[in-house]
């Protein structure tokens, strides 16, 4: 059950847009479309921002975006902002019935 | 409003046990698969375990199968985790989810902490 991998950093200025890239395997996010994307806060928990690749709770701005190619998922945050600035993780069903996370990264908005 | 809260952290030494619980509410328990993902401090994310809504599949990672047991009463809205033989690195904040494949509500954890 190895992590997916994720920058461990990433930045941009308000207003610009920024993508985290999430990448795998053909066993977790290849094969499967349960990638979702959670961001957090600094002693916060957790926070569903994109399931299934690419869908929406609602509640979360449209400025985030999710997407898929191959074994690499990526999370797009347009129109940054000072609120936006968290870690982020990806995960990802897995074929051995296990979900696995990403190592995180972390975005600051400068 | 879906809440989930967690408790039954604590200290303990190498070895020992503890039970975590999850009150869950705002939402038909039963209905749902329910997870628990810990975070060793300034450490990332890590799936602990879940269980479907019946109670009867369940799921471990690795580096816990063996020592944690998941479990759940449908009738008090409660998901549990009973932890033995821990080691230090199980040290970390225990969250309680709710879902599998995607996890939709969190609790605020739950601090566990495994030192002599």
């Amino acid at each position: 059950q190895s992590a997916l991998t994720q920058p461990a950093s990433v930045s941009g200025s308000p207003g610009q847009s920024i993508t985290i890239s999430c990448t795998g395997t053909s066993s977790d996010v290849g094969g499967y479309n349960y990638v979702s994307w959670y961001q957090q806060h600094s002693g916060k928990a957790p926070k569903l921002m994109i399931y299934e690749v690419s869908n929406r709770p609602s509640g979360v701005p449209d400025r985030f975006s999710g997407s898929k190619s191959g074994n690499t998922a990526s999370l797009i945050i347009s129109g940054l902002q000072a609120e936006d600035e968290a870690d982020y993780y990806c995960s990802s069903y897995s074929s051995i019935n296990s979900v696995v996370f990403g190592g995180g990264t972390k975005l600051t908005v400068l | 409003e879906v809440q989930l809260l967690e408790s039954g952290g604590g200290l303990v030494h190498p070895g020992g046990s503890l039970r975590l619980s999850c009150a869950a509410s705002g939402f038909t328990f039963s209905n749902f698969a329910m997870s628990w993902v810990r975070q060793a401090p300034g450490e990332g994310l890590e799936w602990v375990s879940d269980i479907n809504g019946s109670g009867g599949n369940t799921y471990y990672a690795d580096s816990v199968k063996g020592r944690f047991t998941i479990s759940r009463d449908n009738s008090k809205n409660t998901l549990y985790l009973q932890m033995n033989s821990l080691r230090a690195e199980d040290s970390a904040v225990y969250y309680c989810a709710r879902g599998r494949k995607v996890s939709d509500y969190w609790g605020q954890g739950t601090l566990v902490t495994v030192s002599s």
